[in-house]
């Protein structure tokens, strides 16, 4: 299985809403990340989990909390967005081992996220 | 730090001509490459990726990339181009380790029938 998959693919939330973003892959993958992308925009990186733990948070608003409860499963959590938090967010893994596997990261197709 | 360039915000191409998406990196050491394509809406699908070696490297799709040390390039090519390349292309660079990867802005690419 080399599939990274996400759910829901669109979500639209009011400002009090609260909500979670799922991903999952079976690859075996040690290292996962969360990135934000604004349309006509690249990727933005958001978090990295390495082993289960958070490596990297590129400053992200504490509206948005990661939780990584095991191996194969990365959630976001969602809670009092804004109008501008409206984007994709792309979940992506990687291995932990051999030369820039670190880099070579494979998507999940993203979720829409529309906040109102 | 490090940073990518794609020169060319969008380019159209007629169905069966040839292609080159433009990819400039800034890097202290030697990088690692990639270039993934988007079409609308999803997720980003890797198409070649450039470690070590050979700086000629094939990807899918037909896709080939040739990293140049001294142009600090990295550039796309694709010999005929399909109605279904219809997307945007990302160059990335990676420092190794356990940071990620660094986007450039992205190449629409537009194919004409």
């Amino acid at each position: 299985d080399t599939e990274v998959t996400q759910t829901p693919k669109h979500l639209v939330m009011g400002m009090t809403n609260k909500k979670s973003l799922k991903c999952e892959q079976h690859m075996g993958h040690r290292a996962m990340y969360w990135y934000k992308q604004k349309a006509k925009k690249p990727p933005e990186l958001m978090f990295v989990y390495s082993y289960e733990k958070l490596s990297i948070n590129e400053s992200v608003p504490s509206r948005f909390s990661p939780e990584c409860p095991n191996s194969s499963l990365l959630n976001l959590h969602l809670h009092a967005l804004q109008p501008e938090d409206s984007a994709l967010y792309l979940c992506a893994s990687s291995q932990v081992t051999g030369a820039g596997s670190y880099n070579e990261q494979f998507f999940g197709p993203g979720t829409r996220l529309t906040v109102l | 730090a490090q940073s990518v360039t794609q020169p060319d915000i969008h380019i159209t191409v007629s169905e069966g001509a040839s292609l080159e998406l433009r990819c400039n990196y800034s890097y202290g050491a030697t990088p690692y490459l990639f270039w993934y394509v988007q079409s609308p809406g999803q997720g980003l699908q890797l198409l070649l990726k450039y470690f070590s070696g050979d700086t000629l490297v094939q990807g899918i799709k037909g896709f080939e990339a040739e990293f140049k040390r001294s142009q600090s390039s990295f550039n796309l090519r694709k010999p005929s181009v399909h109605w279904s390349d219809a997307a945007e292309y990302f160059c990335a660079v990676g420092p190794g380790g356990r940071r990620a990867l660094t986007f450039g802005s992205g190449t629409r690419l537009q194919v004409q029938p």
